[in-house]
Order: C-alpha cells, then structure tokens, then sequence
C-alpha cells in the first residue's frame, strides 16, 4: 500500500524532554510538509521540504526541528523551547505538481505529562 | 497578508437536505482552491480542486463553485447522509506556491 506513514500515534513528552514524531513515505512525492492542528484551529505549517537535503521554516517552526536526509523521511522533532506542544500533529506530501494537492498521514497526538 | 475564512465553526442538518459550507479569502487570487473532508483524529482527505477559470465541479453528490469577484468558494452536498458527518477545509496555496494555506474548517453533522 502506498501512503504516508507517522509513528506513534500518541506520545507523550516530559518537561524539558525533545521529542521525535516520524514521517515516512511510498508516493515517491519530493515534497513533504508538518502541520500542527489546535482545536478550533486550522492546519498550521511548522515546516515543509521540497527537496532532500533542503527544508524551509513555515508560520510556526520556533520550537521545531527537522531533517531531510531521505526523500521517504520527514521527521520532526519538538523540543524543549516548545512551551506548549500539546498538539495532533500532521505529516503531508504531495508530488510537486502545480495544483500541490497534499496527502496526509494519521497524525501524532501529543501531549505533556 | 492571505487569510482564509470559513464562516461557520458548525453545521447541523438533516439528512436528505442539501449542506453549503462556504469558504471567503481575502489578499490574494488563488490559481486553486482546494477542499478536504478531516474526521476526527484522522488526517486530512482531498476531495477536490478547482481552478479560477472554472465555475463549477462535481464529484458525486459533491459541488465546488469559485467566484473570484467575491473571493468565494462554496461546498455542496447535495441528498447528504449521517457518513458526510466530518469537519471540511478549505485550502489555498501562499503565494510562492510553496504550501497550501488551510482554514479552520466547518464541522458538519448530518442527522438521520
């Protein structure tokens, strides 16, 4: 089956711990992105990558850090000057087409303990 | 700076009956506009796309229409069922093209 694959479903974080969500891709899609999503809140970009070995700041990647050293990996890893991680967040790719339609993976529930 | 707005939190209607979610846009001309279907602790879902040159586009029971005078996209789904029940985005890219931009989404829910 080709997808998107983000492991675990659910994590849970100490204060002052980092973190690591993982994102792992089939599609043979360049392009790669995270989202965090609040409730009552949109899909907000912390990071996206466009290409192996290249990554971009989105809206919200204080906190945040990534790597790109595969095209299938995408992870993201929260650390510990994210004050308020509790959070679903989303891993997406698409294959570079124009229209940039995204797929998405199940999403990672974060919370603090 | 772009914004999107989709202008009700919360849908509630009958099933059988017609539901519109509608999706404003301010700061920009979009080439696409994008909607996605979210049930609850899942990602995302694509269901379409459509360009500024077209007015209309079907899918199934699924409608799309684009006014780029108004800067709107409303959402149709016509004869719906309690499956529709889910939270709907709406999505455009920023203006690099580099990322897509998403509203907060209408949470809908259909009642048999």
């Amino acid at each position: 089956d080709g997808g998107i694959t983000q492991s675990p479903k659910y994590l849970f974080r100490k204060e002052g711990q980092n973190v690591t969500l993982s994102c792992e891709q089939n599609l043979n899609h360049d392009a790669m992105y995270w989202y965090r999503q609040d409730p009552g809140q949109g899909l907000r970009l912390i990071y996206y990558s466009q290409i192996v070995n290249d990554f971009q700041k989105g809206d919200i990647a204080e906190g945040y850090s990534v790597s790109r050293e595969k095209k299938e990996s995408f992870p993201l890893t929260v650390t510990s000057a994210q004050k308020n991680p509790t959070a679903f967040y989303l891993c997406a790719s698409n294959n570079g087409g124009q229209q940039n339609i995204q797929y998405f993976g199940a999403g990672t529930r974060l919370s603090v303990l | 700076s772009q914004k999107i707005e989709q202008n009700s939190e919360a849908l509630n209607i009958q099933e059988g009956k017609t539901a519109t979610l509608t999706c404003n846009y301010t700061n920009y001309s979009p080439a696409y506009l994008q909607w996605y279907r979210q049930d609850p602790g899942r990602g995302p879902v694509f269901l379409l796309l459509i360009r500024e040159n077209e007015k209309e586009k079907r899918k199934e029971r699924l409608k799309v229409t684009f006014d780029t005078t108004l800067k709107q996209s409303l959402f149709h789904i016509t004869a719906s069922q309690p499956a529709d029940s889910a939270t709907y985005l709406c999505a455009l890219h920023n203006q690099a093209g580099t990322a897509l931009i998403f509203g907060k989404g209408t949470t809908l829910s259909v009642s048999s």
